[in-house]
């Protein structure tokens, strides 16, 4: 499989749950993005990794926790979420952080919370 | 603050041209892409302009105006599969993406 897979594609998900975000890229790529999106709103960075090594969290809450085990794989695992946090949650990838390079982004998670 | 603006909605004929603006008030400026996204997918890139002027790459082309804080995507001979949001994005001083909240086309037969 090529570019860059989300895992689930939906979830739904209870305020007290606690459920995990998978993203995985195929590309060689250096660092990966957790990004939100809400309808009629701009992209929202969340968090950066570089080499493994998170180098931008922006000001997201704690109920939020990203893990980087390696270069290919990100997650983002829920707890406690508020109905407010229902949204698309897109992983991207790009060569190398801080530069002009195109970001691939995958498909998104529809998140529910209920 | 940093701003990027852009129509929420536009609407166009099948086989004819759109333009989508996009105005940004940004620290700095090292960039603008245009992303393409359907509905329920990944957005893909479509353009990255740094130098002012016109770039064409088959149907699509993306203007830019550093001086006026300005770009545009043009369409022509619209197809239906090109119904879609259009994103623009910014790349600030700091090389920190900073996106719009995206043009709705709706393409109508």
């Amino acid at each position: 499989e090529t570019g860059v897979t989300q895992t689930p594609r939906h979830l739904v998900m209870g305020m007290t749950n606690k459920k995990s975000l998978k993203c995985e890229q195929h590309l060689g790529h250096n660092a990966m993005y957790w990004y939100k999106q809400s309808a009629k709103k701009p992209l929202e960075l969340m968090f950066v990794y570089n080499f493994k090594e998170q180098t931008e969290n922006n000001s997201v809450p704690s109920r939020f926790s990203p893990e980087c085990p390696n270069s290919s794989h990100l997650f983002l695992h829920l707890h406690t979420l508020q109905p407010e946090d229902s949204a698309l949650y897109l992983c991207a990838s790009s060569q190398e952080t801080g530069g002009a390079y195109g970001y691939t982004f995958g498909s998104g998670t529809r998140l529910t919370v209920v | 603050g940093q701003n990027i603006d852009q129509p929420t909605e536009m609407t166009a004929t099948e086989g004819a041209i759109v333009q989508i603006n996009c105005t940004y008030q940004t620290s700095g400026f090292n960039g603008l892409f245009w992303y393409q996204q359907h509905a329920g997918e990944a957005p893909t890139f479509l353009s990255y302009n740094v130098l002012d002027g016109l770039e064409e790459k088959g149907r699509f082309s993306s203007f830019l105006s550093r001086s006026k804080g300005y770009s545009y995507l043009l369409l022509k001979e619209l197809q239906m599969k090109d119904s879609a949001s259009y994103l623009c994005a910014v790349l600030d001083s700091n090389y920190q993406l900073i996106w719009g909240a995206g043009t709705k086309l709706i393409i109508k037969p």
